[in-house]
Order: structure tokens, then C-alpha cells, then sequence
């Protein structure tokens, strides 16, 4: 299996603050890597495919980078409503999708 | 616009049958993926398996011995069961879209059901 690792696992933040956060995969996957938005209650939300393909819909402060093994998701200006947790996810095993751990994103 | 919705008992005895359904509705089901994922209370997302439209399916090696999907186009309808279950195989279960190669893009969920909350009991 390909394993995906984030970090932080938690992190603080205000509104306006740039935030990034890491994911990290245990092989090379090209730019096989999805990030995933979750609200408390609520189901994951596609943000980014292909490491940096913004979703449709998806604010332009989302923005997705990296190949390889190492991938950030970065947001440019933190918002109210993005205080959530997020996921990223590989897509280039098709035997077998994995996702990280999550990053929970919490108001300062 | 695409709607997927869960259905199914959300208390399952523990060694019983888990058995799940997802509903999609506002368009067709060809051409996709269809997929279970899970995610227990508090922990991180677990991809199931997947099915198309043609039956033809791929599952999670560690639940590979006990997962069944299933499709039936005629009621826009997947199903999950899943045997033997425990404690461990409580959460909520979500079902999913995915879009990918089959129309030369990547391989991601982009529409997610609200998911189910499933407890095994013993």
C-alpha cells in the first residue's frame, strides 16, 4: 500500500493567515494526489485533483502543489468557513486509494 | 445535480451482515465509478472498494475476504455488504463518485453521499 502522511495533524490559525499543510506519500505518485475538504458532520468535499487542478466552484485562495512524494495545499487568506479538516488522497495506486491522515484546521 | 444518498439499518449485530445501499439520482450511472468509503468516529477516511456500471469491481485488500458491491443501473442503485463484522467495522459510511480515466482525467471522489452512520452491536 502507498502511505500518506500529513502534517501538522492540527494547526491554529487566524483569519487571513496563509496556511499550508504538508502530505508526503511513502512512493513516488507522480501527480497522482486529491485534496478533500470536511466539515464537521458532513462529508469530504473535493478542493484539488491532480495536485493542483482547483475543483469547480472551489475559491481561488485554494491552491495545490508538488509531485513526487511531496505535496502542499496551501489557502492564501483563511476564511470563517474554512476552518475544517483536510485530507489528501492518492490516486495512483488504483489497486488500492489511500488518504492521509487528515490536517484539522482550527480558528486561533 | 447529482444526488447520492445512503440507505440501510444502522445497527448491525456484531458477527451479523452489514448491508448498505446508495441511491443516485440526477443523472446516469455510466461511465462512473461507484465506491464505499468509511470513517470511524474522530479517525480518517477508508476507501471500501469500488464497482462499474458493467459489475466489474476492485476492494480494499484488508476487507477483500469479506466485502461484496454490487449494482443494479434499472433502480440507479450500488450496495455494499460487508460479512463477519465486529466493533471495529463501526462508523459511517459514505458512498462516492469517482471521475477519472474513463474520461482521461485523474482518478478522484467528486460527489460524495451525506453518509450513514452504521454501529455494531454485540
Amino acid at each position: 500500500d502507498i502511505q500518506m502522511t500529513q502534517s501538522p495533524s492540527s494547526l491554529s490559525a487566524s483569519v487571513g493567515d496563509r496556511v499550508t499543510i504538508t502530505c508526503r506519500a511513502s512512493q513516488s505518485i507522480s501527480n497522482y494526489l486529491n485534496w478533500y475538504q470536511q466539515k464537521p458532520g458532513k462529508a469530504p468535499n473535493l478542493l484539488i485533483y491532480a495536485a493542483s487542478t482547483l475543483q469547480s466552484e472551489v475559491p481561488s485562495r485554494f491552491s495545490g502543489s508538488g509531485s513526487g512524494t511531496h505535496f502542499t495545499l496551501t489557502i492564501s487568506s483563511l476564511q470563517p468557513e474554512d476552518f475544517a479538516t483536510y485530507y489528501c488522497q492518492q490516486s495512483y495506486s488504483i489497486l488500492m486509494y489511500t488518504f492521509g491522515q487528515g490536517t484539522k484546521l482550527e480558528i486561533k | 445535480q447529482v444526488h447520492l444518498q445512503e440507505s440501510g439499518p444502522g445497527l448491525v449485530k456484531s458477527s451479523g451482515t452489514l448491508s448498505l445501499t446508495c441511491t443516485v439520482s440526477g443523472a446516469s450511472m455510466n461511465n462512473y465509478y461507484w465506491n464505499w468509503i468509511r470513517q470511524p468516529a474522530g479517525k480518517g477516511l477508508e476507501w471500501i472498494g469500488r464497482i462499474y456500471t458493467s459489475g466489474t469491481t476492485k476492494y480494499n485488500p484488508s476487507l477483500k475476504s469479506r466485502v461484496t458491491l454490487s449494482v443494479d443501473t434499472s433502480k440507479n442503485q450500488f450496495s455494499l455488504r460487508l460479512d463477519s463484522v465486529t466493533a471495529a467495522d463501526t462508523a459511517v459510511y459514505y458512498c462516492a463518485r469517482l471521475r477519472g480515466n474513463q474520461f482521461g482525467e485523474q482518478d478522484k471522489f467528486d460527489i460524495w453521499g451525506q453518509g450513514t452512520m452504521v454501529t455494531v452491536s454485540s
